[in-house]
């Protein structure tokens, strides 16, 4: 079985341009939760969606970010215009339920480097 | 709120030496707790979680930690550790977002190095 799959691995972009993540879930995981960690800091929750809704969206930054899940399936994750403050890590996740016990499993993560 | 401190940002240990990574939280309610692994080049691994139930908890690798409530931790122990344990390990609590539905609150991470 496929685990958590995301794209790309890296990306560096410039100060202005926009970058769009991607995330391809566990095969029949209706919980997709995006996170962040920047350099030197602990892994954030940016948001949560179950199925093709946004559950929890309290984390996400700031409007240059949007995040979609069209049908359930797949999620992206947008940001436009990055800042040099968007730069790090983005890990995604799925779950097959959102409860407190549940396991997460997460994508390698796409490292992003805004210059 | 609920938060999790990872007191030590980096272990440094010889291959077969006992190691203790340390992780503390704060919480009102009961807490459900994980430790996740990093190994370079890929993403996070869960490798235990406390639930309920017994306080210690073994987990992948060789892994356990104890839960403790009065001193409210939640450390990590592996009793001889291997090169290929090097990797960045994060405690976490399970925080609800609403409803039936949670979400994760990691600390800053616990870098283990082991050398020969």
């Amino acid at each position: 079985e496929a685990g958590v799959t995301q794209f790309p691995s890296h990306s560096v972009i410039e100060k202005g341009q926009t970058v769009t993540l991607r995330c391809d879930p566990i095969s029949g995981h209706d919980n997709l939760y995006w996170y962040r960690r920047v350099m030197g800091k602990e892994i954030k929750f940016l948001l949560h969606f179950v199925k093709e809704s946004k559950q929890d969206e309290s984390g996400m930054p700031n409007n240059r970010f949007l995040a979609e899940r069209t049908g359930g399936t797949y999620s992206t994750l947008k940001v436009q215009p990055a800042e040099l403050e968007d730069s790090g890590v983005y890990f995604c996740a799925s779950s097959q339920d959102g409860g407190r016990n549940t396991e997460a499993f997460f994508g390698q993560g796409t490292r992003l480097t805004v210059v | 709120a609920q938060s999790v401190t990872q007191l030590d940002s980096q272990v440094p240990v010889f291959e077969e030496a006992p190691v203790e990574l340390r992780c503390n939280y704060s919480s009102s309610v009961s807490v459900y707790l994980f430790w996740y692994v990093q190994y370079p080049n890929q993403g996070l691994q869960l490798l235990l979680k406390y639930l309920s139930g017994s306080t210690l908890v073994k987990g992948i690798n060789g892994f356990e930690a104890e839960f403790n409530k009065s001193q409210t931790s939640f450390h990590l122990r592996k009793p001889s550790v291997h090169i290929s344990d090097t990797a960045e390990y994060f405690c976490a609590v399970s925080v609800n977002s609403g409803g039936s539905n949670y979400k994760l609150t990691f600390g800053k991470g616990t870098l283990l190095t082991v050398n020969p």
